[in-house]
């Protein structure tokens, strides 16, 4: 069973760099979320597609942010101009069709530092 | 706006004890509720989860009753072992309309540490 997979884990960079993550969630799934955890914290929503379609973004996804399922597969997250701010874990999610019961399958998540 | 509160942690307990983890809730509508468990340097995994009013979700000796009169969704499970040691978060979805029913609101979290 391939369960969300994300890369890469970490990553380091320096103030003011770009960042690319990617997620490549459970095959048969066609929702896929993001969502932001620091530490100490509960995972925060940012953004949502229903397979290529992006249907739900949060005020937490500053313009920096972009996100996109090009082909309702993998989908990528990008941070331009990175901050401080924008330190803490990544996490994809994935779900398939249904109501909101259906659970939501979290990845291992990528760990963003910036220096 | 929806929001889960959760007991604070950290939360020490011997092993063979009895835990529970309080989850309350304010959402408007009929949400669908969760409990994930996350193990240090790993994702969040489901651990429960129930979809409506008096069900009861229950896995691996965990149980949380679904209670709309007290809205609270209290995980418990009635002895503990070292290997449960880890953070759990609450968590609730779909009390709205729309595409934004499907996203997640979670607690802060609770740690919860078994000693042997």
């Amino acid at each position: 069973d391939t369960g969300v997979s994300q890369d890469p884990r970490h990553k380091i960079t320096k103030r003011g760099q770009n960042v690319t993550f990617r997620c490549d969630p459970i095959s048969e799934h066609n929702r896929l979320y993001w969502y932001r955890q620091t530490l100490g914290q509960g995972p925060e929503f940012l953004t949502y597609f229903q397979n290529e379609a992006q249907l739900e973004k949060s005020r937490l996804l500053s313009d920096r942010f972009s996100a996109e399922r090009p082909k309702g597969s993998f989908s990528t997250l990008e941070i331009q101009r990175t901050e401080q701010g924008d330190s803490a874990m990544y996490l994809c999610a994935s779900s398939s069709q249904g109501g909101s019961n259906q659970p939501q399958h979290f990845g291992d998540g990528t760990r963003l530092s910036i220096l | 706006g929806d929001s889960v509160t959760q007991m604070e942690g950290p939360v020490t307990l011997s092993e063979e004890a009895f835990l529970t983890i309080n989850c309350t809730y304010t959402a408007t509508g009929y949400p669908s509720l969760f409990w994930y468990v996350q193990y240090p340097g790993e994702g969040l995994q489901l651990l429960l989860k129930a979809t409506k009013a008096d069900d009861k979700g229950s896995n691996k000796g965990f149980e949380a009753t679904y209670r709309k009169e007290t809205t609270s969704f209290h995980l418990e499970k009635g002895s503990v072992q070292v290997s449960d040691s880890a953070v759990y978060f609450c968590a609730l979805s779909g009390s709205g309309s729309g595409a934004g029913s499907y996203q997640l609101t979670f607690g802060k979290g609770t740690k919860l540490s078994v000693i042997p």
